[in-house]
């Protein structure tokens, strides 16, 4: 099965500096991943996706990063403000033919300071 | 559209006691999940439907556990009798061509204390 893993349970910054949030992943066979956003009280919220066939994808402040030959992906966000402080969870689904369920990972918690 | 919506939002009730969670997905999605959030287990996908009919009851921890979806607006949760370690926040989240856009859709969630 997948296993995806968080770099840092907690991550700290102040506000304008950018956040990088790191996610291993163990199936190669991966084919889609994407970033969920979860504020206290509620549930998580998509951010942003990419597929295997592309290494970055960026939206609105926030790039993702996808390392395929090392299993890695990558959620930054520039300028990072109070209202980003959350859980932001990875999750990554299997490849044609396998599972298409995703699996999460255990979250980064991101703490903005003013 | 409102999105998913999940009740109660909180339940405390007493070890033993059954407990029902409730939720309706968004109109027009097949597929819909419950996953139960832990500190110390995360995200766990408990069971999933894809048009009202159970495909994987895998994540469901015991025989305790039960779910169930009548129709395309609607999906339970049932514990009987419910323990002190069921306690945490159960997520329902609904998605459509799960298999093209891999997008959840979650609820706020019910949070569960059982004492």
């Amino acid at each position: 099965g997948e296993s995806v893993g968080l770099h840092l349970p907690t991550l700290s910054v102040q506000e304008g500096d950018n956040s990088i949030i790191n996610c291993a992943y163990s199936n190669s066979a991966s084919d889609y991943f994407i970033w969920y956003k979860q504020e206290s009280g509620k549930g998580p919220q998509f951010i942003i996706d990419i597929r295997s066939n592309m290494d970055k994808r960026q939206g609105q402040r926030v790039t993702v990063l996808l390392n395929k030959t090392v299993k890695h992906l990558s959620l930054q966000i520039a300028a990072t403000q109070p209202g980003d402080s959350a859980v932001y969870f990875c999750a990554v689904k299997g490849a044609s033919g396998g599972s298409y369920i995703p699996t999460f990972g255990r979250g980064t918690s991101l703490i903005v300071h003013p | 559209d409102a999105g998913v919506i999940q009740s109660p939002r909180h339940e405390v009730t007493e070890m033993g006691q059954e407990v029902t969670l409730r939720c309706k997905p968004i109109s027009g999605h097949d597929y819909l999940f419950w996953y139960r959030q832990t500190m110390m287990r995360g995200l766990e996908l408990l069971i999933y439907f894809n048009n009202n009919v159970p495909i994987d009851d895998s994540g469901m921890p015991e025989d305790r556990f039960s779910a169930k979806m009548p129709n395309a607006s609607f999906s339970t949760l049932k514990i009987q009798p419910s323990e002190p370690r069921d306690s945490a926040v159960y997520f329902c989240a609904s998605s459509l061509f799960w298999s093209n856009t891999g997008e959840l859709f979650f609820g706020e969630g019910s949070r569960l204390t059982v004492l």
